[in-house]
């Protein structure tokens, strides 16, 4: 099942703050964020387990909220390096495959 | 340290051809993943292997297969292309299986253009 992103694009300048979301109809065992820039493979950022822990990267953090089945990337005073797609892949239990959303766009301006 | 790589990293096929794509993994990581990625859309995902054994295999039609090597290198073989075969084929590595904190790393993939 594949997880939903929103939003699909999202334009910020310098400094601002931006949040993306990925819920799943399922229950969730795992939910990844990858960032992929253009003509580039995914570059892993972090993964969240059960338990609606968050975890930080740089200034971008998530967290996972089990109950709702949503996970949801934070970029604090973004730069213009956070430029990318953003994918989140879930996983529905420790033996399934890494399923991704379709993305959200990021793009940082000066 | 070597990353993921994978060959060709373009190729140009027509219509009914049959295409091979090459994949390393990281060193010492036991499991390979493919991925198929349509512009502006994610990674679909295809097969997964471990221990040259198929752990996962994606919805996608008997054309495609896939293997493992004693080596943890894998191949992804397409038969009969068709235009919407159009895409980027992704490889990634991991060190295992079955652990939920399994981080993939991806190669820079495959452009596979069908004519």
């Amino acid at each position: 099942q594949q997880p939903v992103q929103s939003p699909q694009a999202v334009i910020l300048r310098e400094g601002e703050d931006a949040v993306i979301n990925c819920s799943s109809s399922k229950a969730l065992y795992s939910v990844h964020w990858y960032r992929q820039k253009h003509g580039e493979a995914p570059v892993f950022l972090m993964i969240l387990l059960k338990g609606g822990e968050q975890k930080g990267h740089e200034k971008i953090s998530a967290s996972f909220n089990e109950k709702k089945q949503q996970s949801s990337l934070y970029l604090t005073a973004s730069q213009l390096s956070y430029s990318g797609t953003y994918f989140c892949g879930t996983e529905n239990s420790g033996n399934t495959p890494l399923v991704f959303g379709k993305g959200t766009r990021l793009s940082v301006i000066a | 340290d070597a990353g993921v790589t994978q060959s060709p990293t373009h190729l140009i096929k027509t219509r009914g051809q049959h295409v091979t794509l090459r994949c390393s993994p990281i060193s010492g990581h036991k499991s390979v993943s493919w991925y198929q990625q349509v512009l502006g859309q994610g990674p679909q995902f295809i097969f997964q292997y471990y221990e040259k054994e198929e752990r996962g295999r994606g919805n996608f039609p008997d054309r495609f297969s896939a293997r493992q090597f004693p080596n943890y290198s894998s191949e992804l073989n397409v038969n009969a292309l068709l235009l919407g075969d159009s895409a980027l084929y992704l490889c990634a590595s991991s060190l295992g299986w079955g652990q939920a904190n399994e981080k993939l790393f991806f190669g820079s993939g495959t452009q596979l253009s069908v004519l």
